[in-house]
């Protein structure tokens, strides 16, 4: 069982526009959702996190939407660039623990 | 670069045969993972461990075993490998001190079993 949704499994953006990833669970014991950008042949590297008491981080070009009513979350990408093309994956980790729980990853493509 | 080795980077062996994948870190954390990446599924936890000897399953834990005698080295063995264990398989750390601690991937070990 997924925990954590994540959508959509690829996107193509224009150079200089918004990319929007969404993710979605249903554990309310979540507490920290964390975004890692991964490039090919790599690991995984934390991007941006946020907790459930605010409702927007941003840093540079990237910002983390939250809405805890709806149990969902997104990251936004300001001005695309080639340089972003990765793959992202949304994750959760519940109070108390140390683990994550990712969704399935979006190949995102920034095109020139 | 997070300190952490993950030995070997690549390696094919055949259906049957046992496996070991070693992570190696210099940071002095904690807590240690491991997880497979397998398209459609994202990351996954297989095991992970909160101290020297202590261990606990994860989610897709089946068919793998770990030991941690020391707090650097974080050892994965596949008993007995099968197709299904094909995968890329991420070893991470993490200084463990409440949920939102970052953790830390090292660069994979692309397992392909023949």
């Amino acid at each position: 069982q997924q925990q954590v949704k994540q959508s959509p499994q690829s996107l193509i953006v224009q150079k200089g526009g918004i990319s929007i990833i969404n993710c979605a669970y249903e554990n309310t014991a979540f507490d920290y959702f964390p975004w890692y950008q991964q490039f090919p042949g790599k690991g995984p590297a934390l991007l941006i996190a946020i907790r459930p008491d605010v409702s927007e981080k941003k840093e540079g070009r990237f910002t983390i939407s939250f809405n805890k009513s709806a149990k969902q979350f997104s990251l936004h990408i300001m001005d695309s660039q080639p340089g972003d093309s990765a793959t992202y994956f949304c994750a959760a980790s519940m109070r108390g623990a140390q683990k994550l729980v990712f969704g399935q990853g979006t190949r995102l493509t920034i095109n020139p | 670069d997070a300190g952490i080795t993950q030995s070997p980077r690549h390696k094919v062996t055949e259906t049957g045969t046992p496996v070991t994948l070693r992570c190696h870190q210099t940071e002095n954390h904690r807590y240690m993972y491991w997880y497979r990446q397998d398209p459609g599924h994202g990351l996954r936890l297989i095991h992970y461990s909160y101290g020297v000897k202590d261990t606990d399953k994860g989610e897709v834990s089946d068919g793998y075993s770990v030991s941690r005698s020391k707090t650097e080295d974080f050892l994965l063995t596949l008993e007995s490998a099968t197709s299904s264990q094909t995968s890329v398989y991420f070893c991470a750390i993490s200084e463990g001190q409440g949920s939102g601690n970052t953790i830390y991937f090292g660069e994979g070990s692309w397992l392909t079993v023949v």
